[in-house]
């Protein structure tokens, strides 16, 4: 158990519909990071908070938002959702920038 | 921008088989390296990782790596792989630039490995 929450594990969903995924990092974890997995895309960095602010962006497309709020949890926003979107999404934290990182289990998105 | 580059995609190899997986980052400054592991259906772990220091690092399950900082290089090795070591590894880079730091995965090698 790495110590990092990610919800729902499973969500199945429509096209055009948006979703959110939850993350709570490690006690202790000031940094919070999204990738995306998909078979053809391989892992793709998405964004990165820091005690609240955005630290960097990756490949998140402008349908995709996330925050992370005072209590250093993370949410990831997904909306008008197609058919590639489907993949999953895990979150990762870290105690320094630059240190290890620490991954959820992934919230496994299906859009149908 | 710095790229991490593993050039075995797939890498198929009989049990008590040595395994080197090749990474490759271009970046001429200041880096941290991990290499990550990811067991089918599971989340990504990590193996070992190097900040500094001996340039020989070893991690969990008998993995080791070895950065060559003239090479721009930090390969994983395993004298002898088990058939549980199947699994797809990733190597992983922290640049560092002024007060940004940028973290940086390779595209992953997935390792099979026969009984």
């Amino acid at each position: 158990d790495s110590g990092v929450t990610q919800t729902p594990k499973h969500l199945i969903t429509a096209t055009g519909q948006r979703v959110t995924l939850r993350c709570s990092p490690r006690s202790g974890d000031l940094s919070v990071y999204w990738y995306q997995q998909s078979l053809d895309q391989g892992l793709q960095f998405l964004i990165q908070y820091y005690n609240g602010e955005e630290r960097a962006k990756g490949n998140i497309l402008e349908r995709f938002s996330a925050q992370q709020f005072p209590d250093l949890h993370s949410e990831l926003n997904l909306s008008s959702l197609e058919l590639g979107d489907s993949a999953l999404y895990f979150c990762a934290s870290s105690h320094l920038e630059a240190g290890e990182l620490f991954f959820g289990e992934g919230s496994r998105l299906t859009v149908l | 921008a710095q790229s991490v580059s593993q050039h075995n995609h797939h890498v198929i190899l009989s049990e008590a088989a040595s395994l080197e997986l090749g990474c490759n980052y271009s970046y001429g400054g200041t880096v941290n390296l991990f290499w990550y592991v990811q067991y089918p259906g599971q989340h990504l772990q990590l193996l070992l990782k190097y900040f500094s220091g001996d340039p020989l690092v070893k991690g969990i399950k008998g993995f080791e790596a070895e950065f060559i900082k003239s090479k721009f290089s930090f390969n994983l090795r395993k004298p002898s792989v088990q058939w549980s070591d199947t699994a797809e590894y990733f190597c992983a880079v922290t640049t560092f630039s002024g007060s940004a730091r940028q973290l940086t995965f390779g595209s992953g090698t997935q390792l099979t490995v026969l009984p």
